[in-house]
């Protein structure tokens, strides 16, 4: 069965602080796709990042990176210099080949950048 | 702008009723996905279309159906209802694939029922 788990529910930092969110998966597929998704205030749901499960390169964009581990079934996410606009619920998911395309959801973990 | 469009923005109703939620996808999408979010469970995979046809379901209840139609847009209905169906429902599309590609979420549909 596929599972994501973010253990992290919530998380406040100072601004310029870095931070890391956990997420942990589970499946039996040797093909599938991992991803990383925001939810500001407003509500909608931002596409960040996909990864499959061949691709173990660590990626860097801009203040954000992600690393991606298969010997330990993560894929976390670290804000580097946070800023308040950073400020979301972010959703890590989990899409098997044999899916369909549809995405399982971790449960989210909601971060808050003070000034 | 994801370029998915969610209709209506918030809906308010009583329980019992019943009420449709549409979505169009975005230009070339061939599927499209709804989600249930509630502060219980999260972010629920509900049922997928592909150019029309069922493809996948998720924790659908029964009193809830979806169809995509020859354009591509797809209507959920809620039947029924109940206080507990209270929840933002998304809409999602994506590309021609059905492996691994991005979704691109609408803006949602806010339902309350009273």
């Amino acid at each position: 069965a596929q599972k994501v788990t973010q253990a992290q529910t919530e998380i406040s930092v100072v601004e310029k602080e870095d931070v890391t969110l956990d997420c942990v998966y589970e499946t039996r597929d040797t093909t599938y796709y991992l991803f990383w998704y925001k939810q500001p205030p407003s509500g909608e749901l931002v596409f960040l990042i996909r990864r499959n499960s061949f691709d173990e390169q660590n990626e860097i964009s801009g203040r954000y990176s992600w690393n991606f581990q298969k010997s330990t079934s993560s894929f976390n996410f670290t804000i580097t210099a946070s800023q308040v606009v950073d400020s979301a619920v972010y959703f890590c998911a989990l899409s098997e080949r044999g899916s369909q395309g549809n995405l399982i959801f971790g449960k989210g973990t909601k971060l808050s950048v003070k000034p | 702008d994801s370029g998915v469009t969610q209709t209506p923005k918030h809906l308010i109703t009583a329980t019992g009723q019943r009420v449709t939620l549409r979505c169009s996808p975005r230009s070339g999408d061939l599927s499209v996905y709804w989600y249930q979010q509630s502060l219980d469970q999260g972010l629920q995979f509900l049922i997928q279309y592909y150019n029309g046809e069922e493809r996948a379901k998720g924790n659908i209840l029964e009193r809830f159906s979806a169809q995509q139609f020859p354009d591509l847009h797809s209507e959920l209905n809620l039947s029924s209802l109940e206080l507990g169906d209270s929840a933002l429902y998304f809409c999602a599309s994506s590309g021609p694939g059905t492996r691994g590609e991005k979704l691109f979420f609408g803006s949602g549909t806010q339902l309350s029922v009273l």
